[in-house]
């Protein structure tokens, strides 16, 4: 059965950066790209963007553009998100979702991983 | 402020039926596929209905999808209080070239 298994969760101070892990299994892990979601504290859902695991190619939201890096590696079946310059409002729940292509909804999710920025 | 608009909160009772609407523009939802989402509490989005009106395996038909223009709706039958929970609607916008959602609606099952 698919699953996304996400990293714990993580106290980060402002300023800092964040490196928020998605093992995947279950399938064919460089035939789906995947989607990274947040959800703010009682608020809705962001797309913060999405990259192909067969090619790297990725696509960021334009507000997290220059703070956000994501990645993948093939070896482990594995994504990885990087948020770096952060602020309090990134304080937030980050989901990764399987999503075949850039504009496919998410079948999958992972259980989410809580990253509070505070001083 | 959400790309794409949905009524904060709807009721019913159980058994009865609800409609979630979900509003956005032709840059979205006009031309592109809408999906739904449902996010019980404290737990990841699970995904109701892609491609407008397509309900993934194990998502049961009580559960439908439409889409007219730039809005969609989201229909839920014979309402069951395990489905108390957020729904988001979602789509691509091609203006901003990036995924979109609604604010979600919170569902209250009377």
């Amino acid at each position: 059965q698919v699953q996304l298994v996400q990293s714990g969760a993580e106290v980060k101070k402002p300023g800092a950066s964040v490196k928020v892990s998605c093992k995947a299994s279950g399938y064919t892990f460089t035939s789906y790209g995947i989607s990274w979601v947040r959800q703010a504290p009682g608020q809705g859902l962001e797309w913060m963007g999405w990259i192909s695991a067969y090619n790297g190619n990725t696509n960021y939201a334009q507000k997290l553009q220059g703070r956000v890096t994501m990645t993948t590696d093939t070896s482990t079946s594995t994504a990885y998100m990087e948020l770096r310059s952060l602020r309090s409002d990134d304080t937030a729940v980050y989901y990764c979702a399987r999503a075949p292509l850039l504009v496919s909804p998410s079948g999958y999710w992972g259980q989410g991983t809580l990253v509070t920025v505070s001083s | 402020q959400s790309v794409l608009t949905q009524p904060p909160s709807v009721s019913a009772a159980p058994g009865q039926k609800v409609t979630i609407s979900c509003s956005g523009s032709s840059s979205n939802i006009g031309n592109n596929y809408v999906s739904w989402y449902q996010q019980l509490p404290g737990t990841a989005p699970k995904l109701l209905i892609y491609d407008n009106n397509k309900r993934p395996s194990g998502i049961p038909d009580r559960f439908s999808g439409s889409k007219s223009g730039t809005s969609a709706t989201l229909g839920i039958t014979g309402l069951q209080t395990g489905d108390e929970a957020d729904y988001y609607c979602g789509t691509w916008d091609s203006s901003l070239s990036a995924k979109v959602f609604g604010g979600g609606t919170k569902l209250t099952v009377l």
